[in-house]
């Protein structure tokens, strides 16, 4: 099956530094991309959309120049936390979309886990 | 807009038990369906998904899902709890023909299993 990759699985930060964490397709090519945030015990809640060579499409209320999203390539997207406070601690996960295909099936990768001091 | 509502944050189950999760979605039209499992600390890992067909879907497993267009419905189950089983289980949605779009996610439901 499709596999999604996430790098780093842990980082740990001090407030005010920023972070950057990768997303890739390792099998296929993903036009687009995704990014959720997962506070302990809850659910999933989506960030945003990062589409390859074009800017990313935020949800309503996060924001846009704190969570810089960057789709270079088509196997490669990358979520930068800006000057990151305790607060962004959280659990990060993207997902690729395989449009190749018949199913049109979004692959979720591990998960990035960030604690900010 | 979609939403999923998880009834029970919290399931047990005794090893052996039938395992029922339940999922209601709310669509102006039925859109595709997933049940994801998360265990700790890791990603998501699709069990199955109902996008058009026949409305019982096998997954990985031993778990199945069976969509009720009537009861806006698509509750999980399994015949027979492993240990194994324990972990966070997310229902979701997408509306259809958005591929673009990402998932809407219920709360979850933690599925315990007791010895």
């Amino acid at each position: 099956g499709a596999v999604v990759s996430q790098h780093p699985s842990r980082v740990i930060c001090k407030s005010g530094t920023s972070v950057k964490i990768e997303c890739r397709s390792l099998d296929f090519q993903a036009t687009t991309m995704f990014w959720y945030r997962q506070f302990p015990k809850q659910s999933l809640m989506l960030m945003a959309t990062s589409n390859e060579g074009s800017k990313a499409t935020y949800e309503q209320g996060v924001e846009k120049d704190k969570f810089l999203i960057n789709h270079a390539s088509l196997t490669l997207s990358t979520l930068t936390v800006t000057s990151a406070h305790p607060e962004d601690s959280s659990f990060y996960i993207c997902s690729a979309r395989d449009s190749g295909g018949l199913t049109d099936t979004q692959y979720f990768g591990p998960g990035t886990r960030l604690t900010v001091l | 807009a979609q939403s999923v509502t998880q009834l029970g944050s919290h399931v047990s189950v005794s090893e052996g038990a039938l395992v029922l999760l339940r999922c209601n979605y709310s669509s102006s039209v039925p859109p595709y369906l997933f049940w994801y499992v998360q265990y700790p600390n890791q990603g998501l890992q699709l069990l199955l998904k109902y996008t058009t067909g026949a409305t019982l879907v096998k997954g990985i497993n031993g778990f199945e899902a069976e969509f009720k267009k009537s009861e806006t419905s698509f509750h999980l189950t399994k015949p027979s709890a492993h240990m194994s089983d324990a972990a966070e289980y997310f229902c979701a949605v997408r509306k259809r023909g958005g591929g673009a779009d990402g998932l809407t996610f219920g709360k979850g439901t933690h599925l315990i299993i007791q010895p």
